[in-house]
């Protein structure tokens, strides 16, 4: 079993539409990244959560820390969110030996 | 503000050669991150530098390494070039890890090996 699992692999969405990516791991952490990577292989950090929920724009991360679950929500999705949506966590013991773990994407593409 | 950037863009080795991939961080950022990217493969953690030290690093070959410079730039070198080691390099760069603070990724290096 990986550590850091995504669901769904791939996901494909009308324009508008709102979407949900999940997280699931099986290490402690101390932090979870969600990052974009678009189809050139640029990487955008999008959110850096060690708890409860945060929102930039259309965008909201969530965390269950008991339930070792994370979500990435898109609002009002629109073509130019097609891109592999990865979820990355650090794990501990502390922070001065983290090693990441990333899961293995979700590709979503946002049709017209 | 200039952000993280990586030379070269790409590079082309054949098998058995020695490749150099660089590395200019955020100013002020002191911790650099290297990642790989194989074709159809995930995101893998190869090596991390923090204030001129190597911090941790993942399950690669000691063929992997690297070094961070007093200016927090960083190399990584790739000695005895494998077909395998074809992928996209990614570079990211944070404020000291003494906390947990968000990465910043550079465009990546994508190294071709013939």
């Amino acid at each position: 079993k990986n550590e850091v699992e995504q669901s769904p692999q791939n996901l494909t969405a009308q324009e508008g539409e709102f979407i949900t990516i999940n997280c699931s791991y099986s290490v402690g952490i101390s932090a979870l990244h969600w990052l974009q990577q678009h189809p050139g292989g640029g990487i955008v950090s999008l959110f850096m959560l060690s708890s409860g929920k945060k929102k930039h724009g259309r965008l909201i991360a969530t965390i269950n820390i008991q339930e070792k679950h994370s979500s990435l929500h898109i609002t009002a999705s629109h073509p130019r969110d097609s891109a592999v949506y990865i979820c990355a966590v650090r794990s501990q013991p502390d922070n001065y030996g983290q090693n990441f773990v990333f899961g293995p994407g979700t590709r979503l593409s946002v049709l017209p | 503000e200039a952000g993280v950037t990586q030379s070269p863009t790409h590079l082309i080795k054949t098998r058995g050669q020695q490749a150099t991939l660089r590395c200019s961080p955020i100013s002020g950022h002191t911790s650099v991150y290297w990642y790989q990217q194989a074709l159809g493969l995930g995101l893998q953690f190869l090596l991390w530098y923090d204030e001129g030290e190597e911090r941790n690093r993942g399950n690669f070959p000691p063929r992997f390494s690297g070094r961070q410079f007093p200016n927090y730039s960083s190399e990584l070198n790739v000695n005895a070039l494998e077909l395998e080691d074809s992928a996209l390099y990614l570079c990211a760069s944070s404020f000291s890890e003494r906390q947990v603070y968000e990465q910043y990724f550079g465009p990546g290096t994508r190294l071709t090996v013939t």
